[in-house]
């Protein structure tokens, strides 16, 4: 069975600080590996994907995150975060099988 | 970009009440899917379906019903709701089997009083 745990329900940071949303995931095989964003009021959009290759994969509005096989992480960074970034992150794994597994679910707060 | 409209965006019945939640997907999407939301649990796959005529059982499927009666549409039914199936749906659609980027719907808000 897949899983995915996001450990950290809630994260606030400041505007212009960095950023790094914490992901561990469990899969036997080779995992496929997402991160999507929800905004207020919204349905998830999909931020960035990892396949495979160079573990360090970019993604929409300065978002990149990065795969470790050997801790079973695909944690999102992002260098310098804005109010804009506010909204729920969702970690997801899939190991090709047509079923996605979300982790809980990350609240980033961006104070001003 | 594909587009996911579901229908109603808020639903309010009674415990035992007959609900349906719509979806409709254009760019021809094979695969659909619905989802519940619940704070601590992130989202939950009911059920999808891989085109029309056909129906798989996702991880939470007690209590719901679905059907996918063309390539656009995919409906879930809830024919005996109760106060636990209150929460945010999302129905989402792909285009391939490796599920390479799901496109999502804005959510139905159901409460069960």
């Amino acid at each position: 069975a897949q899983s995915v745990t996001q450990p950290d329900a809630r994260v606030t940071v400041s505007e212009g600080a960095s950023l790094q949303l914490r992901c561990k995931y469990s899969y036997s095989g080779t995992p496929y590996l997402f991160w999507y964003v929800q905004y207020p009021r919204q349905g998830l959009q999909l931020l960035l994907k990892y396949y495979s290759g160079d573990p360090v994969v970019q993604g929409v509005n300065g978002f990149e995150a990065e795969f470790s096989k050997s801790n079973s992480s695909f944690h999102l960074r992002k260098a310098s975060v804005h109010w804009s970034d506010s909204a729920v992150y969702f970690c997801v794994v899939t190991g090709g099988n047509n079923k996605l597994t979300f982790g809980q679910g990350t609240v980033l707060s961006v104070i001003p | 970009e594909a587009a996911v409209t579901q229908s109603p965006r808020n639903k309010v019945t009674v415990t035992g009440g007959n609900v349906t939640l719509s979806c409709r997907q254009t760019n021809s999407h094979n695969y659909m899917y619905w989802y519940r939301q619940d704070t601590g649990h992130g989202l939950r796959l009911i059920h999808y379906s891989y085109g029309a005529g056909n129906l798989q059982i996702g991880d939470v499927p007690d209590g719901y019903k679905a059907t996918r009666t063309t390539q656009e549409d995919f409906f879930l039914l809830l024919e005996l709701a109760s106060p636990s199936q209150t929460s945010l749906y999302f129905c989402a659609s792909s285009d391939k089997i490796s599920n390479e980027r799901l496109f999502f719907g804005h959510g139905t808000k159901l409460s069960v009083l």
